[in-house]
């Protein structure tokens, strides 16, 4: 079975300093990964996804992620944040074919003047 | 904003009682799938519907159930309600075939069951 660990809760960061948000899945096939954003008492938008080719994704909003098929990762990652990005992020991951996303507990950033 | 809309946004319901969710697929968007964001948790599967049928269920009892219907919109049933029922119910539509595409989220539906 898959799953995801997001290894932070919480991540606090001071406006315009970088960031980076952890992921790690275990899944024993290949896996498409997604980031996800969701601001209070909203939905959730994609950031960014990977399903194949360049490992380095990059997103909406200014942010980026790396995908790391040895270390089984998927770390979200910003230059420099703004009050914002302040959010929960979440981490996903589901196979090919029409198959349910799995996500993580999520990471909540929150971005300090 | 995605094109998926969900009705109601907030509900209060009292234990025992039952519920149906409504959610308004995208446009051109063939699969619908439920999840439950309890309360400082992630989002957890309960089941996906494609073309009118359902094709994949998470650990969720059998009182929750679901429709989609011939325009790929679709419902969630949830009876005999309990208080850790109380979530955030997210629908996403996708459109899955030959060409597939993202996970698309609507709002979602406050529940509260008190």
């Amino acid at each position: 079975a898959q799953s995801v660990t997001q290894l932070d809760s919480q991540v606090p960061v001071f406006e315009e300093a970088p960031v980076e948000l952890r992921c790690n899945y275990s899944s024993s096939v290949s896996v498409y990964l997604f980031w996800y954003v969701q601001y209070p008492n909203q939905g959730l938008q994609l950031l960014l996804k990977y399903l194949s080719g360049s490992t380095l994704v990059k997103g909406i909003n200014g942010f980026e992620a790396e995908f790391n098929k040895s270390q089984t990762s998927f770390h979200l990652r910003k230059p420099s944040v703004h009050i914002s990005d302040t959010a929960e992020y979440f981490c996903a991951v589901r196979n090919s074919g029409n198959t349910p996303l799995v996500f993580g507990k999520g990471t909540r950033l929150s971005v300090i003047a | 904003e995605t094109g998926v809309t969900q009705s109601p946004t907030h509900l209060i319901k009292t234990r025992g009682q039952q519920v149906t969710l409504r959610c308004s697929s995208q446009s051109g968007h063939n699969t619908v799938s439920w999840y439950q964001q309890a309360l400082g948790q992630g989002p957890q599967f309960i089941f996906q519907y494609y073309r009118e049928e359902e094709n994949g269920r998470g650990n969720f009892p059998p009182r929750f159930s679901g429709l989609q219907f011939p325009n790929y919109s679709s419902e969630l049933n949830v009876n005999a309600l309990e208080l850790d029922d109380s979530a955030l119910y997210l629908c996403a539509s996708s459109l899955e075939g030959i060409r597939n595409t993202e996970a698309f989220f609507g709002q979602g539906t406050r529940l509260t069951v008190v």
